[in-house]
């Protein structure tokens, strides 16, 4: 079974840093592309972050470029978000999912919650 | 304010058939492939159609997608209870070089 765990989320002040971490589990996790999606609350879904199954290809959302960094380790089966510089708009439920290819996101983990707040 | 547009809300009774558009542009819809993802209350989305028109295994045939042009839509036939959910549309935006959602339609069963 596809399993998709996030963790890591909480709350930080402004300005602050975070590191979300995605274990994954059930299926060959080197061989998939994989993304963060965030959901504000009360608000739709907002694409964050690819990494190809190799890492060689990288892509951003341009609200989070130059501040996020997306990476992986497939020895671990385990994906990252690493978020600096962190707003007040960056508040939200983060999602990670599987990617078939890109867009084509056929498994989702529960999210977990990244407050930012003085 | 969302690349792709979608209605805020859509209705119907038990049975009926509600559609759902989605508007984008030439460098988003009208040159790849469009996806809608539903969301259940208090839940992650899930895959509901990929590539235009397909169904992943599981989901019933009473969900069906269809594009033409820079517009895709999604049509609910049968509706029922259990499809009370918030859907949303994706894609690729080569402009941005990124992925876009629809701003997603509240589905309500009257």
């Amino acid at each position: 079974e596809v399993q998709l765990v996030e963790s890591g989320g909480g709350l930080v002040q402004p300005g602050g840093s975070l590191r979300l971490s995605c274990a994954a589990s059930g299926f060959t996790f080197s061989t998939y592309t994989m993304n963060w999606v965030r959901q504000a609350p009360g608000k739709g879904l907002e694409w964050v972050a690819y990494i190809s199954s190799s890492d060689s290809t990288i892509h951003y959302a341009d609200s989070v470029k130059g501040r996020f960094t997306i990476s992986r380790d497939n020895a671990k089966n385990s994906l990252y978000l690493q978020m600096n510089s962190l707003r007040a708009e960056d508040t939200a439920v983060y999602y990670c999912a599987r990617g078939v290819v890109i867009v084509y996101f056929d498994y989702w983990g529960q999210g977990t919650l990244v407050s930012v707040s003085s | 304010q969302s690349v792709l547009t979608q209605p805020p809300s859509a209705s119907g009774t038990p049975g009926q058939r509600v559609t759902i558009s989605c508007s984008g542009s030439s460098s988003n819809i009208g040159s790849n492939y469009v996806y809608w993802y539903q969301q259940l209350p208090g839940t992650a989305p899930k895959l509901l159609i990929y590539r235009n028109n397909q169904r992943p295994s599981g989901v019933p045939d009473r969900f069906s997608g269809s594009k033409s042009g820079t517009s895709a839509s999604l049509a609910i036939s049968g509706l029922r209870s259990e499809d009370e959910a918030d859907y949303y549309c994706a894609t690729w935006d080569d402009r941005v070089s990124g992925v876009v959602f629809g701003g997603g339609t509240k589905v309500t069963v009257l």
